[in-house]
């Protein structure tokens, strides 16, 4: 199989603090995991490529400084959301690359009060 | 740059009848086609793929899709629905990255509701 987890599966926090979101591949090993993000009834948005030991890639739009990556390990990604604000809202989903398909991981709903 | 059309925001049909999802991609090669579908507040399932061969693709829970590169689309079909298919339905296409992988370009989706 090829499983991934995400934890926590929702999270929610108060306007400034950061919250960090853990990736893992659990039977696996991942060179490439990737963060979408996806708001209520919309498709998934690719937030950035991370790649284990680089710095991750972002697409256009997403500040790399507010969403730090992290890919220290063949079976862990991480994703913090640094000062948080009500905006920041959203579903966050993982994924990891194994050949040419991603498993994706469950979710984690965050909500920023 | 690639990316993926699915007309139909939201299909309605009654359980047993069969069902067909549309999916347009644009892509400068030959693309690799997923079908996923998401339930309500969970990830993303892997229904089927295309990355070449056979251009009629089986997958899980009894959905089939077919490849047409004339037409640039990658249709999901299924025979007769249950009412356990109700969910979102999502196309992607993906481009090989440098270093390995896929990179995925998503469309809107589909949100299918079964009626009983």
């Amino acid at each position: 199989g090829a499983v991934v987890s995400q934890h926590p599966s929702w999270v929610i926090c108060k306007s400034g603090t950061s919250v960090k979101i853990e990736c893992r591949s659990l039977d696996f090993q991942a060179t490439t995991m990737f963060w979408y993000r996806q708001f209520p009834k919309q498709s998934l948005m690719l937030m950035a490529t991370s790649n284990e030991g680089s710095k991750a890639t972002y697409e256009q739009g997403v500040e790399k400084d507010k969403f730090l990556i992290n890919h220290a390990s063949l079976t862990l990604s991480t994703l913090t959301v640094t000062s948080a604000h009500p905006e920041d809202s959203s579903f966050y989903i993982c994924s990891a690359s194994k050949y040419n398909e991603q498993f994706f991981g469950p979710g984690t709903r965050l909500t920023v009060l | 740059a690639q990316s993926v059309t699915q007309p139909d925001i939201h299909i309605t049909v009654s359980e047993g009848a069969s069902l067909e999802l549309r999916c347009n991609y644009s892509y400068g090669a030959t693309p690799y086609l997923f079908w996923y579908v998401q339930s309500p507040g969970q990830g993303l399932q892997l229904l089927l793929k295309y990355f070449s061969g056979d251009t009629l693709v089986q997958g899980i829970k009894g959905f089939e899709a077919e490849f047409k590169r004339s037409q640039s689309s990658f249709n999901l079909r299924k025979p007769s629905v249950h009412w356990s298919d109700a969910a979102e339905y999502f196309c992607a296409v993906g481009s090989i990255l440098t270093g390995g992988g896929n990179k995925l370009t998503f469309g809107t989706g589909t949100q299918l509701k079964v009626e009983l």
